[in-house]
């Protein structure tokens, strides 16, 4: 059975102090591992996607990488405007349902 | 461009009445998603289809229906509303699967409450 376990389950950062959040799964046949991004009230935002071991994205002040058992996303000097909802899912070859986490909550205080 | 619209943005049912949730996009995507997402947990997949005319269950279809009879559309039927279906409900789309998995748009979801 597929697994995403994303930690940790809330982060409270200062603006500027960089860090790294988990996202460790177990698929059989990886698709896709995808990164999002939701504000509440709202829908789940689009990020990246990760295809396979060793691929890396950025965007802005955030960096996501991809190894065989899991992914970091990675945020660099992060500004208030970054607090959200983190959440990780992937995509095993034969499916078509994103398995998602449960997501990590990021605070950023000024 | 308006991508994945969602409505109504909240609503509260009785227990055993009935309601569609509808769901549009405009960016002619052939797959769409229906998703529930419950406090604390991650996201599960209803029902889903890779086209007008195909839809099939994902993880937890019990209690729901769905239909797509155009490309833009795929509206969700919750028959005999229980408290077990109170959650917020999210539409997605994307263009395809192929051979390396399209990201999926979502919408910004129902609030339904089930008292």
């Amino acid at each position: 059975e597929d697994q995403v376990t994303q930690s940790p389950e809330a982060l409270r950062l200062q603006e500027g102090e960089s860090s790294s959040l988990n996202c460790s799964y177990t698929v059989s046949g990886l698709r896709g591992l995808f990164w999002y991004r939701q504000d509440p009230g709202k829908g789940p935002e689009f990020l990246f996607t990760l295809y396979s071991a060793g691929e890396e994205k950025e965007k802005e002040r955030l960096k996501a990488t991809l190894t065989k058992k899991e992914s970091f996303l990675h945020i660099t000097a992060p500004k208030p405007e970054d607090s959200a909802t983190y959440l990780c899912a992937v995509l095993r070859d034969s499916g078509y349902a994103l398995n998602f986490g449960k997501g990590t909550s990021l605070l950023v205080t000024p | 461009n308006a991508g994945v619209t969602q409505t109504p943005k909240f609503r509260i049912l009785k227990i055993g009445q009935s309601m569609t949730l509808q769901c549009t996009q405009d960016m002619n995507h052939n797959y769409m998603y229906w998703y529930r997402q419950d406090p604390g947990m991650g996201l599960k997949l209803i029902y889903y289809s890779v086209g007008a005319g195909i839809t099939d269950k994902g993880e937890v279809p019990n209690g729901y229906n769905v239909s797509r009879s155009t490309t833009e559309d795929f509206p969700l039927r919750l028959e005999l509303a229980a408290p077990s279906q109170t959650s917020v409900y999210f539409c997605a789309s994307s263009l395809g699967q192929g051979s390396l998995g399209q990201p999926q748009h979502f919408g910004d979801g129902t609030r339904l409450s089930i008292l």
